[in-house]
């Protein structure tokens, strides 16, 4: 079974300071799909990125950047310059495959983030 | 705005009773998932359609099913309801499977 680890329960910074934002996981799949997902105090989920399993490319957006290393089934997030809006649960998911034309999202179990004025 | 709805957005009802939960996905998508989102269990699959099929089962319980339309909103129907079905429940949508799943903004589920 896939398994998805966000080990930080929650992060407390102060406005401006960087933090990083860690999830492991393990999967017998050879293509497969990671996704962060921002969950703000209203409770939506927002999409915030895609990588395959076969991109290791890491990604910017903004302030947000992402780094995908396969060699150790990880796919942390760094949010830089962090500000009171980002304060949010974050969860890391893996798309996985149940079969042809069968998905379904695992979820890690989310790290919320506070950030202080 | 992902382009996901789901109605309503809150239900109180009792133990022992029905409910219904509904979802348009985005325009254009064929695929629908439901999860559910509790405090003790996280966020967890339960069901995928895929242009009125069912393709996939996670976690659901006997007591819940749900179905999609030939206009691809699907329905999400919970019976015998428990206090632990108190959940926010969330509807997804994707082009294809394989695809970015965008979420509705979820059914907020009390049971007392």
């Amino acid at each position: 079974a896939q398994k998805v680890t966000q080990a930080q329960t929650e992060i407390s910074v102060v406005e401006k300071e960087d933090v990083t934002l860690d999830c492991v996981y393990e999967t017998r799949d050879t293509t497969y799909y990671l996704f962060w997902y921002k969950q703000p105090p209203s409770g939506e989920l927002v999409f915030l990125i895609r990588r395959n399993s076969f991109d290791e490319q890491n990604e910017i957006s903004g302030r947000y950047s992402w780094n995908f290393q396969k060699s150790t089934s990880s796919f942390n997030f760094t949010i830089t310059a962090s500000q009171v809006v980002d304060s949010a649960v974050y969860f890391c998911a893996l798309s996985e495959a149940l079969g042809t034309g069968r998905r379904a999202l695992t979820f890690g179990s989310g790290t919320r983030l506070q950030v202080q004025p | 705005d992902s382009g996901v709805t789901q109605t309503p957005k809150h239900l109180i009802t009792a133990t022992g009773q029905r409910v219904t939960l509904r979802c348009s996905p985005r325009s254009g998508d064929l695929s629908v998932y439901w999860y559910q989102q509790s405090l003790d269990q996280g966020l967890q699959f339960l069901i995928q359609y895929y242009n009125g099929e069912e393709r996939a089962k996670g976690n659901i319980l006997e007591r819940f099913s749900a179905q999609q339309f030939p206009d691809l909103h699907s329905e999400l129907n919970l019976s015998s309801l428990e206090l632990g079905d108190s959940a926010l429940y969330f509807c997804a949508s994707s082009v294809y499977p394989q695809e970015t799943q965008y979420f509705g903004p979820g059914t907020r589920l009390l049971v007392l």
